[in-house]
């Protein structure tokens, strides 16, 4: 079956640095999503990465590991906003996203 | 741009009822998808259309349909209701279905099912 694995919750301090990790086992690769849910709100994209290796953006980066199906999502100098949910999904043999169950992140003062 | 609208906001709705979830879109997205997104679960997809005219199913089908007459709408028919179908429904939308599509989403329908 597939399969992806995240931490269900994490806390870190404002102004940290947090990394989110994400394994796979899926049918076929085609790439990896990052999504931030809040609270009762829609996901929104963040970042996708098909190749090995670090994408950055901003604050926010994501790493990806193929051959150990694995990824994470750093974020750094954490804002009280970052607050949310992160969302880890893969794009399979069939060109569907398979998603992780999505890892709270509590930013405390 | 309003992106992608859902209606309604939110419903409580009597098991055996038929129910229909709107979407709409106004980005000319090929790409439509119907996903559940229920507590300690990753999102599920119900239903995804490639295209206007086509419908696939996804990985939770049973019980919904769809039907995709224009590129802008996409809605979602539950025929029976039933309380299992109690969720929150997010539709989303993507340039083309491809690889390396990103997905849109709408803000999204709170069904429950008493």
């Amino acid at each position: 079956g597939q399969n992806i694995d995240q931490p269900t919750e994490m806390t870190a301090t404002e102004g940290a640095i947090v990394q989110i990790n994400c394994t796979y086992q899926t049918s076929g690769f085609n790439g990896l999503f990052w999504y931030q849910q809040h609270a009762g709100e829609a996901p929104t994209f963040l970042s996708y990465n098909v190749l090995d290796g670090l994408e950055e953006k901003g604050r926010f980066s994501s790493f990806l590991s193929r051959s150990k199906g694995y990824s994470y999502l750093l974020l750094k100098e954490l804002q009280m906003k970052d607050s949310a949910s992160y969302l880890c999904a893969v794009r399979d043999s069939n060109y569907q996203l398979i998603w992780g169950a999505g890892t709270k992140l509590i930013i405390k003062p | 741009i309003a992106g992608i609208t859902q209606a309604p906001t939110s419903q409580i709705l009597a098991a055996g009822r038929r129910m229909t979830l709107r979407c709409t879109q106004d980005m000319r997205h090929n790409a439509m998808y119907w996903y559940r997104q229920d507590l300690g679960l990753g999102l599920r997809l119900i239903h995804y259309s490639n295209t206007a005219g086509t419908t696939g199913k996804g990985e939770v089908p049973d019980g919904y349909s769809v039907s995709r007459a224009n590129t802008d709408d996409f809605p979602l028919t539950l025929a029976s209701a039933v309380p299992s179908q109690t969720s929150v429904y997010f539709c989303a939308s993507s340039p083309s279905g491809g690889a390396t599509d990103t997905q849109y989403f709408g803000p999204g329908t709170r069904l429950t099912v008493l």
